[in-house]
């Protein structure tokens, strides 16, 4: 079955104390995400990587960090974590587009990661 | 700056009929593609329905329409014959230039028996 997993799928932790989320496609996907999901915000892009050790920042990725080693993992890495970190977080996945525009594919998603951190 | 604005933070409709979520975009970018999600209670986000800038047609998908209207900026979701199971929130995101996505805040519906 195609899918995007995520581990753990909830997590209650102390500010400080350093965490991974890994998340893990088996689609072949070359483009991977992370998100935050905040009442009233919706969604917002953290960390995107296009390919195998190519990364680049979205539009909130102070205090995270991430890699990809492998196509199909990207971990998602908060080194000090703070109360304000506390959300739900979502990996996804998609195939780049090498039609027009390049901007046509849908992304999976993971079933969510929901952490505190007191 | 790419912005993608959701004004509707809920909305009831009654089943089988209608409903047209709003949403509007901004970016300079000529190429760009515009999404909508739902997320049920559940959690998980589901695809539903993809436009491309270039298209010439509004995109359909089953009972899913997305009025594109690119002169104005939006991308509004039209869900026709509505079903308890549509009771949801509904995401609008965007794609442009870049690999980075923006969401909307999202639009929370309300399907009434």
């Amino acid at each position: 079955e195609a899918q995007v997993t995520q581990n753990p799928r909830y997590l209650i932790t102390v500010t400080g104390k350093k965490l991974t989320v890994t998340c893990s496609q088996n689609m072949n996907h070359e483009y991977m995400s992370w998100y935050r999901q905040d009442p009233g915000l919706g969604l917002r892009q953290i960390y995107y990587s296009m390919n195998v050790e190519v990364t680049d920042k979205g539009d909130v990725p102070e205090g995270y960090k991430v890699s990809r080693k492998e196509k199909r993992n990207f971990p998602l890495i908060l080194e000090s974590p703070s109360p304000n970190q506390t959300s739900l977080y979502f990996c996804a996945s998609s195939l780049i587009s090498r039609g027009r525009g390049g901007v046509g594919n849908e992304q999976f998603f993971g079933p969510g990661t929901r952490l505190t951190v007191l | 700056a790419q912005k993608i604005t959701q004004t509707q933070p809920g909305m009831f409709v009654q089943e089988k009929e209608a409903v047209t979520l709003d949403c509007t975009y901004d970016t300079s970018d000529p190429s760009y593609g515009l999404f909508w999600y739902k997320q049920p209670s559940s959690g998980e986000m589901i695809f539903l329905i993809y436009q491309g800038s270039y298209d010439q047609q509004n995109a359909t998908e089953g009972r899913y329409s997305l009025n594109f209207q690119k002169a104005r900026k939006s991308a509004n979701l039209v869900i026709s014959a509505s079903q308890l199971g549509d009771s949801a929130m509904y995401f609008c995101a965007m794609r442009a230039g870049t690999y980075k996505y923006i969401f909307g805040t999202g639009t929370r519906l309300k399907v009434l028996a």
